[in-house]
């Protein structure tokens, strides 16, 4: 089975405050995402990426950095969090860009 | 206009009834298509593909009807445990990158 980690479950941080959001997958997976997922507005795409050390913007990239060192992690970088950015952010990964994505648990944000 | 536009419910089934809802997408060039559920405060999870004939999964049926762009999500003998959202999912080219587009979600509340 697919395994997909997120580092955190639920997360309170201050205005201000670095981020770091860690994603791994198990699957040998050449492709990553971050999406954010807030009521009525569904997912939005954050980043991507379809190989190490290369990134794509998403949707609504605006705040947010990613880093891709490793096949299997991909982090998500808040460099100064804002309130705006309290939201459930969810991980995935996928072997092709348009095949299934294994999505991660989800990591809850909390920005005070 | 949207990629991936559907109609978010919530759909209040009777336990045993049969549900049915739509998703229609923008993109005529679209080759896969996906249903995955999410379950309250959960991550995403693959319900099914959706061919191009159809497919069946028990009491899920996937149809896809590509010259009105849309596909279907039918649901039989509706139990408790199939209240959840319904996600559909459509491959998008988006500024040249070939990725998924989600769907915000039809909700499906089966009542007893």
């Amino acid at each position: 089975d697919v395994k997909v980690t997120q580092s955190s479950r639920y997360l309170v941080k201050r205005t201000g405050e670095k981020v770091f959001l860690e994603c791994v997958q198990d699957m040998d997976h050449e492709n990553m995402f971050w999406y954010r997922q807030d009521p009525g507005l569904g997912l939005r795409l954050i980043y991507f990426s379809y190989d190490v050390k290369m990134k794509e913007k998403g949707d609504i990239p605006e705040g947010y950095s990613v880093s891709r060192e490793k096949k299997e992690r991909f982090s998500l970088i808040l460099e100064s969090a804002s309130t705006n950015q309290t939201s459930m952010y969810l991980c995935a990964s996928s072997f092709g860009p348009q095949e299934t994505q294994y999505f991660g648990p989800g990591t809850r944000l909390l920005v005070l | 206009r949207k990629e991936v536009e559907q109609d978010p419910g919530p759909f209040n089934v009777p336990e045993g009834a049969t549900v049915a809802f739509n998703c229609t997408y923008s993109n005529s060039a679209s080759q896969s298509f996906f249903w995955y559920r999410q379950d309250c405060r959960k991550e995403p999870k693959l319900l099914m593909s959706v061919y191009s004939s159809g497919n069946e999964d028990g009491r899920f049926t996937a149809q896809l009807n590509r010259a009105s762009q849309y596909i279907s999500l039918l649901i039989r003998d509706s139990k408790l445990s199939d209240s959840a959202t319904y996600l559909c999912v459509v491959t998008a080219v988006v500024e040249g990158n070939n990725r998924l587009a989600f769907g915000k979600g039809n909700q499906v509340v089966v009542i007893p």
